[in-house]
């Protein structure tokens, strides 16, 4: 199962993009790598998730390097609403039982 | 409105109850999910379930019990056997519990138990 390591904080100014880097290095070939976010006292909220190809959805892309070991969250244009906890999560191979979510990155977006 | 409910949002128990935390789901998902979250925490597998009338441990599963007697809904028992039991509860489904195939797993909105 792949453990990811993020950065505890990061803050980015509103209107910019945020970069949100995640390493796992021990991630292997059939793992996917998931991003969510939490806003306080909510329940996470999923992103994205990707295997090896960049994906880009209506809310974020993910860009995952070559040798899948490091990805990045992008969220285009920051918003104060995107202030939230985020999670890089691997997932092993069977499941639920082989998650890892880690205590993700704090984003504050700053007006 | 499709989801995942979870009730109560707050609770408080008194030591030496045992409280039960509801999940419901209309999702139609086989694979459900207890987490645990403490503050400034990551979030703890507690016990999950492939299908009806199975379950598994997960990675703190002690003072915790489950039971899965209907495909929509997953309701956890915090039992007094539970030393610390104060923490954020969320319950999670996905359409099935095979991640590697590239299933999204959904979360409800959580329960706060706090005990008294």
């Amino acid at each position: 199962d792949a453990k990811t390591t993020q950065p505890t904080s990061m803050d980015c100014a509103e209107g910019r993009a945020a970069n949100l880097p995640c390493n796992h290095s021990t991630i292997s070939g059939n793992e996917y790598v998931y991003w969510y976010r939490q806003i306080h006292s909510q329940g996470p909220q999923y992103i994205i998730h990707g295997l090896k190809n960049n994906e880009t959805n209506e809310m974020a892309s993910l860009i995952i390097t070559e040798d899948r070991k490091s990805s990045t969250l992008i969220l285009p244009h920051a918003t104060l609403r995107d202030t939230a906890v985020y999670y890089c999560i691997g997932v092993g191979v069977g499941g639920a039982n082989n998650l890892f979510f880690g205590t993700g990155t704090r984003l504050t977006v700053i007006p | 409105d499709g989801g995942i409910t979870q009730s109560p949002k707050y609770l408080f128990r008194k030591e030496g109850q045992n409280v039960t935390l509801s999940c419901e789901q209309n999702l139609n998902h086989d694979a459900m999910y207890w987490y645990r979250q403490d503050p400034g925490q990551g979030l703890r597998l507690i016990y999950y379930s492939q299908i009806v009338n199975d379950f598994q441990k997960g990675d703190i599963a002690e003072g915790y019990s489950v039971s899965r007697e209907k495909k929509e809904s997953f309701p956890l028992t915090v039992t007094s056997a539970q030393k610390n039991p104060t923490a954020f509860y969320l319950c999670a489904s996905s359409i099935s519990p095979l991640w590697n195939t590239g299933n999204t797993i959904y979360f409800g909105e959580g329960s706060w138990l706090t005990v008294v």
